[in-house]
C-alpha cells in the first residue's frame, strides 16, 4: 500500500523559507505526478503545484513566484520550498499522488501543520 | 475566493438525500475537464470519493454518486448516515493544466 509522509519544521519565521519533504513508501516515485496542497486552519484546499518524477513542474499562478518543487528519485522523496512566507501561509500542507496531470489525487499524506510566526 | 463555487453548507436528516453543487466556467469544467470529489473528515486528509465525474473508487458506498453538465457538477448522497458528516470538495483542471478546488461544503446530518 502506497503511503506518503510529510516532514519538516512546524514553525517558520515570517520572511523566511518554508521547506517540507514528502517521503513515499510502498511504491516508486517514478511514473507519477506528485502534488502539494495546503489548507489554512478552518478553510478550504488550495493546490500549490505538482512535479513529475522527471522533474517537470507546474505551479499555482498565485504562488508561482515563491514556490519551488524538486524530486529525489533515489530516496523516493519530493520537496516543497515556499519563500518569503507570511502569516497567510500558515496551513496544513498535504502531499499527494496522481497518475496523470488531470487524474485525481488517489493517495494523500496525513498533512503537516506549519505555523508562520512573526 | 475559490475558482469553483460550492454552497458553504448543506444539511439533511438521516435517511434523506442531499446534493452538493460545484459551479465552474468555460476554462475548467466547461472546457471538458473531469470533476473529482473528496470527502474530508475532521482532522484527516481528504479522501477520493468520486473520480472522473461519476465513478466511485473501490470501497466507496454506492450511496454516493456524481454528475456533470456544462460548467457544473453535482455530488449526490442518498440514505444519509451520521458518518457522512464531513467537508466535501470538488476539483477540476483548468486550461493551464493546473488544479482548482471548490471552497468546500460542510454536510451536517441532523
Amino acid at each position: 500500500q502506497v503511503q506518503l509522509q510529510e516532514s519538516g519544521p512546524g514553525l517558520v519565521k515570517a520572511s523566511e523559507t518554508l521547506s517540507l519533504t514528502c517521503t513515499v513508501s510502498g511504491g516508486s516515485i517514478s511514473g507519477y505526478y506528485w502534488s502539494w496542497i495546503r489548507q489554512p486552519p478552518g478553510k478550504g484546499l488550495e493546490w500549490i503545484g505538482y512535479i513529475y518524477y522527471t522533474g517537470s513542474t507546474n505551479y499555482n499562478p498565485s504562488l508561482k513566484s515563491r514556490v519551488t518543487l524538486s524530486v529525489d528519485t533515489s530516496n523516493n522523496q519530493f520537496s516543497l520550498k515556499l519563500r518569503s512566507v507570511t502569516a497567510a501561509d500558515t496551513a496544513v500542507y498535504f502531499c499527494a499522488r496522481h497518475y496523470w496531470i488531470t487524474t485525481p489525487f488517489e493517495y494523500w499524506g496525513q498533512g503537516s501543520l506549519v505555523i508562520v510566526s512573526s | 475566493q475559490s475558482v469553483l463555487t460550492q454552497p458553504p453548507s448543506v444539511s439533511g436528516a438521516p435517511g434523506q438525500g442531499i446534493t452538493i453543487s460545484c459551479t465552474g466556467n468555460n476554462s475548467n469544467i466547461g472546457a471538458g475537464y473531469d470533476v473529482h470529489w473528496y470527502q474530508q473528515l475532521p482532522g484527516t486528509a481528504p479522501k477520493l470519493l468520486i473520480y472522473a465525474n461519476n465513478n466511485r473508487p473501490s470501497g466507496v458506498s454506492d450511496r454516493f454518486s456524481g454528475s456533470k453538465s456544462g460548467t457544473s457538477a453535482s455530488l449526490a448522497i442518498t440514505g444519509l448516515q451520521a458518518e457522512d458528516e464531513a467537508d466535501y470538495y470538488c476539483q477540476s483542471s483548468d486550461s493551464s493544466l493546473t488544479w482548482v478546488f471548490g471552497g468546500g461544503t460542510t454536510l451536517t446530518v441532523l
